[in-house]
């Protein structure tokens, strides 16, 4: 079965600064990969997803992840951190079997001034 | 509507009785998920329904959960005999089926809080 770590709970940068949110995922076959984010107090919303087209995947508000085969890792980035980036992130897998999607634990990003 | 809707937003009810949360998926949406959000333990996929297909139950954490959706649409979540370890936010999220890749739009919630 599918499954995805993200390492750390919380990541905290500076405004400006690169954001790196961490996700390493289990698939036993080729994995579909998001990442959704939660605002405060608002639902979940897609920001970006891989589908086996490209392994740099772009996706809202200046955030890209590459998918990494070898490392089994779908990294979040973003090189300029801005104060309204400040939510919970998640990262999610699901197989080309069409199973449920599953997703990590999470990771709170703050922003500070 | 135009998106997902769930009811009630917040329940409030005590050790041992049962609770049903609702969702009303966006309309033609034939993928539709249960998930339950609590402090530190991210999303945890409780059931999943797939068109026609008998849905994947696999997340269901105890004998005490159900869900069933009527018609291809409405669902019902049901907590029997509640316990203080099922307060959290129950989310629910649906999806076209046109493709495996396609966006989950979720609804806001309903937070359960047993006393």
């Amino acid at each position: 079965a599918q499954s995805v770590t993200q390492l750390g709970s919380h990541v905290s940068v500076s405004e400006g600064a690169l954001v790196l949110l961490r996700c390493n995922y289990s698939s036993s076959v080729p994995p579909y990969l998001f990442w959704y984010v939660q605002y405060p107090n608002q639902g979940l919303q897609l920001l970006l997803k891989y589908t086996s087209a490209a392994t740099l995947v772009k996706g809202i508000n200046g955030f890209e992840a590459e998918f990494k085969k070898s490392e089994t890792s779908f990294h979040l980035t973003k090189p300029s951190a801005h104060m309204s980036d400040a939510a919970e992130y998640f990262c999610a897998v699901r197989d080309q079997a069409g199973t449920a999607l599953i997703f990590g634990k999470g990771t709170t990003l703050s922003v500070s001034s | 509507g135009a998106g997902v809707s769930q009811s009630p937003s917040n329940k409030v009810t005590e050790k041992g009785k049962d609770v049903e949360l609702r969702c009303d998926p966006i309309s033609g949406h034939t993928a539709l998920y249960w998930y339950r959000q609590s402090l530190g333990q991210g999303l945890e996929f409780l059931i999943y329904f797939q068109g026609n297909s008998a849905p994947d139950k696999s997340g269901l954490p105890s004998d005490r959960f159900s869900a069933e959706r009527t018609g291809g649409s409405v669902s019902t979540l049901t907590i029997q005999r509640t316990q203080q370890e099922d307060s959290a936010v129950y989310l629910c999220a649906s999806s076209s089926l046109v493709s495996l890749t396609g966006e989950l739009f979720f609804g806001e919630g309903s937070r359960l809080t047993v006393l």
